[in-house]
């Protein structure tokens, strides 16, 4: 079993829409969990980290649960520049900061 | 102010050949990561620095691949004998915190292709 699993989609939804991509990691002992988003050919960037008691930033909400180790990504009213892929990254060995890297969940807005 | 920066952009080799990366980051970043990332995937991770020393190597998937960062700022990634499945992008980032929290700045990479 991967450490960090997401679904790799792609998931193409229409403009205005509200989509929401889960991850699920391995390690009970994870602690900090984020959320970059990748350009095609380009670099991650991280779009927000997640934090126990759920975090938003405009249309972006992300949930943590650890009971059943996963986090999410809702995205609402959705525009042509949110397509991208999304990585989850989990910090999975504590005391390392080795960050773990999802496959990533590609996503496309349509007009 | 300037960001992450890798060297060179692209890389084309042949098998069997030694190869260096290089990786300037943010200027005050103590903490500095190496990534491979294939087509498709997520960055794969390969090793990380705390200052000068190696705090994780646990990511280098052989004794041909080797990195260095002398005095604790621009690190040099070192690939011997390369082989074909070694073609990837090669990403570096930097962070200022040396925990687990803080934000990760990436470089464009370098896209090693051995043929």
């Amino acid at each position: 079993r991967k450490e960090v699993e997401q679904d790799p989609g792609p998931f193409n939804v229409p403009e205005g829409a509200t989509v929401a991509f889960n991850c699920t990691y391995s390690n009970s002992a994870s602690q900090s969990f984020f959320w970059y988003r990748q350009d095609c050919r380009k670099e991650p960037k991280l779009l927000m980290s997640v934090y126990s008691s759920g975090n938003e930033d405009g249309r972006f909400t992300a949930q943590l649960n650890r009971a059943s180790q996963y986090i999410s990504l809702l995205i609402r009213d959705s525009k042509l520049s949110d397509s991208a892929t999304y990585l989850c990254v989990v910090n999975t060995d504590s005391g390392t900061y080795k960050y773990i890297f999802g496959t990533g969940t590609r996503l496309k807005v349509l007009a | 102010g300037a960001g992450v920066s890798q060297t060179p952009s692209n890389k084309v080799t042949e098998k069997g050949k030694y190869v260096e990366l290089r990786c300037d980051p943010i200027s005050g970043h103590t903490a500095l990561y190496w990534y491979r990332q294939s087509l498709g995937q997520g960055p794969e991770f390969l090793i990380y620095f705390q200052g000068t020393g190696a705090a994780d190597d646990s990511g280098l998937p052989n004794d041909r691949f080797f990195a260095v960062r002398p005095e604790g700022s621009v690190s040099t990634l070192k690939i011997q004998r390369t082989e074909r499945g070694d073609s990837a992008v090669y990403l570096c980032a930097s962070s200022l915190t040396s925990g687990g929290a803080g934000e990760q700045f990436f470089g464009p990479g370098t896209r090693l292709t051995v043929l």
